[in-house]
């Protein structure tokens, strides 16, 4: 089966300006997660989708970070605007249901803001 | 906050095991123990999971200790392409069932 897809796989951008990254999760599977990871840390949880509603977005920083999964599919996460500190790998994952056993990562967006 | 504590680096010989460890005295009953690696620029792969037995799968076996307060994860011969950074997670048993990821044991395995 094909895995999770993301796109871009890198970008660059100066700080203030916006960027969108797009992820197509594996058919069928329900959660959708966001996450970012900072150069030599684990990944963090942004944002965790059940179909296209929010279950956890306590970690999201809402003034310029926002997500959404329209149709309970495909997602975007949206940085606007970007700061430096924003510079990171942007994963995302899905998993068959919220209390699937495995989530499944995609290759990441390596963002880097100058 | 990440709830285990891992070494940041551990060297191998290849085709040799390897006993990777992870500390978690803070476990709750219902937690599940979950272990992801990931590869250089690649995102995270699931490898094991369990909650009180010891595990295995093709990829690895999993050890938990008596009092669940610790675990290992065994990868029985090492090759070149185990050298990855590896996650040990407490998955809560309900609720969003969320990952919190520490910063994992980076594993070099020598030819």
């Amino acid at each position: 089966e094909a895995g999770v897809a993301q796109s871009p796989r890198y970008k660059i951008i100066e700080k203030r300006q916006s960027v969108a990254f797009w992820c197509n999760p594996i058919s069928g599977h329900a959660t959708l997660y966001w996450y970012q990871q900072i150069l030599g840390q684990g990944p963090k949880l942004l944002i965790q989708f059940q179909n296209n509603g929010v279950v956890d977005d306590s970690q999201l920083p809402k003034d310029r970070f926002s997500a959404e999964r329209l149709k309970g599919v495909d997602s975007t996460l949206k940085i606007q605007p970007a700061k430096l500190e924003d510079s990171a790998v942007y994963l995302c994952a899905s998993s068959p249901q919220s209390a699937g056993n495995e989530q499944y990562f995609g290759p990441g967006t390596r963002l880097t803001v100058t | 906050d990440a709830k285990t504590t891992q070494p940041n680096s551990m060297e191998s010989n290849e085709e040799e095991p390897v006993h990777l460890p992870c500390n978690h005295s803070t476990i709750s009953g219902t937690d599940y123990i979950h272990w992801y690696r990931q590869l250089p620029s690649q995102g995270p792969e699931y490898v094991i999971h369990g909650l009180t037995s010891n595990v295995n799968n093709r990829m690895a076996s999993l050890a938990i200790a008596e009092d669940r307060k610790s675990s290992t994860l065994i990868l029985h011969r090492a090759t070149l392409r185990d050298a990855a950074v590896y996650y040990c997670i407490l998955r809560p048993r309900s609720g969003t069932y969320k990952y919190i990821f520490g910063t994992g044991t980076r594993l070099k395995v020598l030819a």
